[in-house]
């Protein structure tokens, strides 16, 4: 089925620990985005990427890094977990010029670093 | 920039009664305007989007929006509330250039009474 896939959907890290979250699309979109969502503050922008090989900071970027080598894969890496990072992360994707379809969103990634 | 402001971050009806649900947003630019549910410890679920067509928005499971510029809002209804409408809502906002982000409100969780 197309859409977006998280890998994984569960993970509890130790604090300094390194773990990559992989966000998989096959809907051929240029946009693709990683946000968190914690209690109260609703989902917000960590990194995106516009393109294969392209990647910006969104509104909390800090504690992140993100790459996108392959047009389909967008990866969101934490080099050094703090419980701050404790979040729900949703990965979405949208295809350039198509609004009026929508976003498609993952099914998120639960992490918890204590 | 963009922004969501959504009032009430809790919103208890009873079974049978109106639901409403207040979004304003801030754009420089024409929205584009979400409401998605979120029932817990799942995913995000598209209610409906505005997307400059019709300024009121027919959704999913009885919900409509009604995109009123002059008053920068974009207001959730339903006129009889059911039990599973218990969940969280966000209201979203987008524009057609740049990153093409969503920028996200802080939700507002919705209780039903029976």
């Amino acid at each position: 089925n197309a859409g977006v896939t998280q890998t994984p959907k569960f993970r509890v890290l130790k604090t300094g620990q390194s773990m990559t979250l992989l966000c998989a699309q096959d809907m051929n979109h240029e946009y693709m985005y990683w946000y968190r969502q914690d209690p109260g503050m609703g989902l917000r922008l960590i990194h995106y990427s516009v393109g294969e090989g392209t990647t910006a900071k969104g509104e909390v970027p800090d504690g992140y890094n993100v790459s996108r080598l392959k047009k389909q894969n967008f990866l969101l890496g934490l080099e050094s977990a703090a419980p701050s990072q404790t979040s729900v992360y949703f990965c979405a994707s949208i295809q350039t010029g198509a609004l009026n379809y929508g976003y498609t969103f993952g099914s998120g990634t639960r992490l918890t670093v204590v | 920039a963009q922004s969501v402001t959504q009032l009430g971050s809790h919103v208890s009806v009873s079974e049978g009664a109106l639901v409403l649900l207040r979004c304003n947003y801030s754009s420089s630019v024409p929205p584009y305007l979400f409401w998605y549910v979120q029932y817990p410890n799942q995913g995000l679920q598209l209610l409906l989007k505005y997307t400059s067509a019709a300024t009121l928005v027919k959704g999913i499971n009885g919900f409509e929006a009604e995109f009123k510029k002059s008053e920068t809002s974009f207001h959730l209804t339903k006129p009889s509330a059911h039990m599973s409408d218990a969940a969280e809502y966000f209201c979203a906002v987008a524009s057609d250039t740049g990153r093409r982000a969503l920028t996200f409100g802080s939700g507002t969780r919705l209780q039903v009474q029976p």
